[in-house]
């Protein structure tokens, strides 16, 4: 099977310049995720779509992230202007949907994101 | 709001056991867990444990749960360099989300 494949795995762009991040989940997977990990911390979950709806977005700045799942399955996170404290990993997860878990989530190699 | 502890390193000798601890603060959370992150890679889920239970052993790993103190062990036994990396503990808010600690790097030295 197939894991959750992310691309591209590293970028460096300008402050103010836009960036953006690909994610394709397992097969069959209807809950995606996006995690910001900065350097010497946790992943801090961004959004989280169910199918082609979101979940959850309170941890994501809306004033310059956006992010979007449109047939259910892969998934675009785009980050316009971005600043230097922007600079991290981007993870991408998926996991099945089942009524009380352990919804074990998979994760892809991530993206590295340096913003100078 | 919700808090996953970790200490930051943690180092042993090839053959000890490794013992890597972790708090949390949600007494709510259903399932607790264990990733481990190599070197420019992705999470590697390694294990969890439902809320109600107090042990699980999967091969050289030994989960510990201590609900009434919000205590969160992982052992590893006959730890080898091949398991250095960063572990997270991680607990399950309602709706799936996880909240990682901030991660223990463990180095094991031959």
């Amino acid at each position: 099977e197939a894991g959750v494949a992310q691309s591209p795995r590293y970028k460096i762009i300008e402050k103010r310049q836009s960036v953006a991040f690909w994610c394709n989940p397992i097969s069959g997977h209807a809950t995606l995720y996006w995690y910001q990990q900065i350097l010497g911390q946790g992943p801090k979950l961004l959004i989280q779509f169910q199918n082609n709806g979101v979940v959850d977005d309170s941890q994501l700045p809306k004033d310059r992230f956006s992010a979007e799942r449109l047939k259910g399955v892969d998934s675009t996170l785009k980050i316009q202007p971005a600043k230097l404290e922007d600079s991290a990993v981007y993870l991408c997860a998926s996991s099945s949907t089942g009524a009380g878990g352990p919804y074990e989530q998979y994760f892809g190699p991530g993206t590295r994101l340096t913003v100078t | 709001g919700e808090d996953v502890e970790q200490s930051l390193f943690l180092s042993v000798r090839e053959g000890d056991s490794s013992v890597i601890n972790c708090t949390y603060t949600d007494s709510s959370s259903t399932y607790l867990y264990w990733y481990k992150q190599e070197p420019g890679a992705g999470l590697q889920l390694l294990t969890y444990i439902f809320s109600n239970m107090d042990m699980k052993q999967d091969q050289r790993l030994t989960v510990l749960l201590n609900k009434k103190d919000k205590h969160l062990s992982l052992r590893i036994a006959d730890t080898q360099t091949g398991d250095s990396a960063i572990y997270f503990c991680a607990e399950l808010e309602q709706g799936g989300k996880l909240i990682f600690g901030q991660g223990t790097e463990l180095s094991v030295k031959p």
